[in-house]
């Protein structure tokens, strides 16, 4: 069982927004602003797509951000496009372990 | 360009051994956090592991404390993963991947499968 909760699934059309949650703990989400985001395509390298709740590695589109409210983290997906169909992984520091992960959330472009 | 390459997964029984291996080019390796990652069959990511810098503070996940050892050799930029007792639930594709900041990691290997089976 992942330590955070996502959706196991969204959907989305083209140019449409979706948002994926992440809840967790006051614990680690709740508690430390260290929550990250990973796009990850089959077969493919896991890719961070924001780190720090709402920061965007060099080279990441500024359709992406994240966020975070309370014990609930979010990635928002803006102007949906058919490459961004992946599954999403959020990842946060906790207290009891450095690094945990949520159990993902596939990510299905109408 | 960063570069980091796997080395050592394949087939092993359950209770064997095995030692994976991460070959880091394109960046001052001796100057990051170096985390292994893996993801079995079906499932999603999973933290295994961490080890500073300078090899002074370890992580391992509860799932592999006591049976997995971490450890790097900086001289030669590498990163190492000592797999010992080997269960079945072991079997994953392995990444090797840099911390670029608290549990976040912007660079990864391709990943090496091991797979535990009898």
């Amino acid at each position: 069982q992942s330590a955070l909760t996502q959706p196991a699934s969204v959907s989305g059309s083209p140019g449409q927004s979706i948002t994926i949650s992440c809840t967790g703990a006051s614990s680690d989400v709740g508690g430390y602003n260290y929550v990250a985001w990973y796009q990850h395509h089959p077969g493919k390298v896991p890719r961070l797509m924001i780190y720090d709740v709402s920061n965007r590695p060099s080279g990441v589109s500024n359709r992406f951000s994240g966020s975070k409210s309370g014990n609930t983290a979010s990635l928002t997906i803006s102007g949906l496009q058919a490459e961004d169909e992946a599954d999403y992984y959020c990842s946060s520091y906790a207290s009891t372990s450095p690094w945990v992960f949520g159990g993902g959330t596939k990510l299905t472009v109408l | 360009d960063v570069q980091l390459v796997e080395s050592g997964g394949g087939l092993v029984k359950p209770g064997g051994s095995l030692r994976l291996s991460c070959a880091a080019s394109g960046f001052s390796f001796s100057g990051y956090t170096m985390n292994w990652v893996r993801q079995a069959p079906g499932k999603g990511l999973e933290w295994v592991s961490s080890i500073s810098d300078t090899s002074s503070y370890i992580y391992y996940a509860d799932s592999v404390k006591g049976r997995f050892t971490i450890s790097r050799g900086n001289a030669k930029n590498s990163l190492y993963l000592h797999m010992n007792s080997l269960r079945v639930e072991d079997t994953a594709v392995y990444y090797c991947a840099r911390s670029l900041d608290v549990a976040a990691a912007d660079y990864w290997g391709q990943g090496t499968l091991v797979t535990v089976s009898s």
